[in-house]
């Protein structure tokens, strides 16, 4: 099975800073087709995962351009340009690249 | 607009069965593969189980195995999770979502399932 690790596992911002949360797979996510498996996902308080951000670095339809994601191979970032309070949650990120999907462990996002 | 609602949910001791369903809309339900993800509570996020648009093709994550049975009825536009030998351990809840490509594009509410004696 493929591991997630995420970094760090809690973050507390400053409205308006940046943040960014790391994630490391425990083999490459990039498939025979040119594509890399790799997917941010959101939860925010009470509520379901949503997602954030496909394929590495697309953004998902709605989602604010405050969010990119980065990255290659095994290691990938996520940032928050200026976090916002409505940004608050758990963010997780997770491979598809092969069966079992996994998830990474999760970092909470808090606003100071 | 997309919409997956779970039911099914409840109080179950260990050893017992309970099943699931999911309902979608909002989009050509048979085009899309369907799955189960699952949230203990206070913990991360859990594959649960995949099954194909037409049903023929279904994944597990292993430590399931023999006990879920994913299944979905296209005419009614329903997904389902067959859970039986529940253990304590499979308290959580069940998130009904729909797969695009290979990611997860819409969740739904969820339904909690604890299990308990």
């Amino acid at each position: 099975d493929i591991v997630m690790t995420q970094t760090p596992l809690s973050l507390s911002v400053t409205p308006g800073q940046p943040a960014s949360i790391s994630c490391k797979s425990s083999q490459s996510l990039l498939d025979s087709d040119g594509k890399t498996y790799l997917y941010w996902y959101l939860q925010k308080p009470g509520q379901s995962p949503q997602l954030l951000i496909y394929e590495v670095s697309n953004r998902f339809s709605g989602v604010p351009d405050r969010f990119s994601g980065s990255g290659s191979g095994t290691d990938f970032t996520l940032k928050i340009s200026r976090v916002e309070a409505e940004d608050v949650g758990v963010y997780y990120c997770m491979q598809s690249i092969q069966v079992p999907l996994t998830f990474g462990g999760g970092t909470k996002v808090e606003i100071k | 607009e997309v919409q997956l609602v779970e039911s099914g949910g409840g109080l179950v001791q260990p050893g017992g069965s309970l099943r699931l369903s999911c309902a979608a809309s909002g989009f050509t339900f048979s085009s899309y593969e369907m799955n189960w993800v699952r949230q203990a509570p206070g913990r991360g996020l859990e594959w649960v189980s995949t099954i194909s648009g037409s049903g023929g093709r279904t994944y597990y994550t292993d430590s399931l195995k023999g006990r879920f049975t994913i299944s979905r009825d296209n005419s009614k536009n329903t997904l389902y999770l067959q859970m039986n030998s529940l253990r304590v351990e499979d308290t959580a809840v069940y998130y009904c979502v729909k797969r695009r490509n290979r990611d997860f594009d819409y969740w739904g509410q969820g339904t909690l399932v604890t299990v308990s004696s």
